[in-house]
């Protein structure tokens, strides 16, 4: 079974518009954190958010806050105000207290959803 | 200065080559990775550096070969790669402080391309 399951590959959105970007995982570890980065065509990866399984209020960063809805194990990302820049690919990742091995805790990567916003 | 500097951006090499892929950060941290990352695709973990010892190795072909020569630098030895190694690969890194929320930074990879 996936851990981080990303249903939506591409997404669309109108430039200002707000937008969704669904994320689930699965996990039986009752300590795990989950991230989201952005990855432009450029290739690196930005760190964009986080939230700890024990937070008792949803994460935000500027545009970005996330949807946290634990008992559905569900981790989604909602960018306000979309601007052009935002086009990218965006990555869920998960990283579980099992998961800690050499000295860090190893993140699962979901599939990734491209967004594109239109101007 | 949160930067991970790659070098090269981009680089082409044949089957029989060797390179070396370069990565370098100066923010003090002390866990360094490589990962690997086909085409629409998340990123694969290759290795993971601590204290600049190698602490995980995920069953990658010897064709490649980590190095980390001190706390701000870390290799990708390449040789004898196959056309399939063709990917873009990306070095992070973040502090060894085992806090799960502990951000890594990415580097913007290097394209490579074995021909």
């Amino acid at each position: 079974a996936q851990k981080i399951t990303q249903t939506q590959p591409g997404m669309f959105v109108q430039e200002k518009e707000a937008v969704t970007l669904d994320c689930t995982y699965d996990t039986s570890d009752p300590s795990y954190g989950l991230f989201w980065y952005k990855q432009p065509s450029s290739g690196e990866m930005i760190f964009l958010i986080y939230q700890g399984s024990y937070d008792q209020q949803n994460a935000t960063e500027g545009r970005y806050s996330l949807n946290f809805q634990k008992a559905r194990k569900s981790a989604n990302l909602v960018i306000s105000a979309s601007q052009l820049g935002d086009s990218a690919m965006y990555f869920c990742a998960m990283r579980e207290g099992s998961s800690f091995s050499g000295g860090s805790y190893i993140p699962t990567f979901g599939r990734g959803t491209s967004l594109i916003v239109h101007p | 200065d949160t930067e991970v500097t790659q070098t090269p951006k981009h680089l082409v090499m044949g089957m029989t080559n060797k390179k070396s892929l370069k990565c370098e950060q100066h923010m003090g941290h002390r866990a360094m990775y490589w990962y690997k990352q086909k085409a629409k695709k998340p990123p694969e973990l290759m290795f993971v550096y601590s204290y600049e010892k190698l602490s995980i190795n995920e069953s990658v072909p010897s064709r490649f070969s980590p190095e980390c020569p001190n706390s701000s630098l870390l290799n990708l030895h390449l040789h004898a790669l196959q056309p399939e190694d063709s990917a873009l690969y990306l070095c992070a890194s973040s502090q060894a402080t085992g806090n799960m929320n502990t951000e890594a930074f990415f580097g913007q990879g290097t394209r490579l391309t074995v021909v």
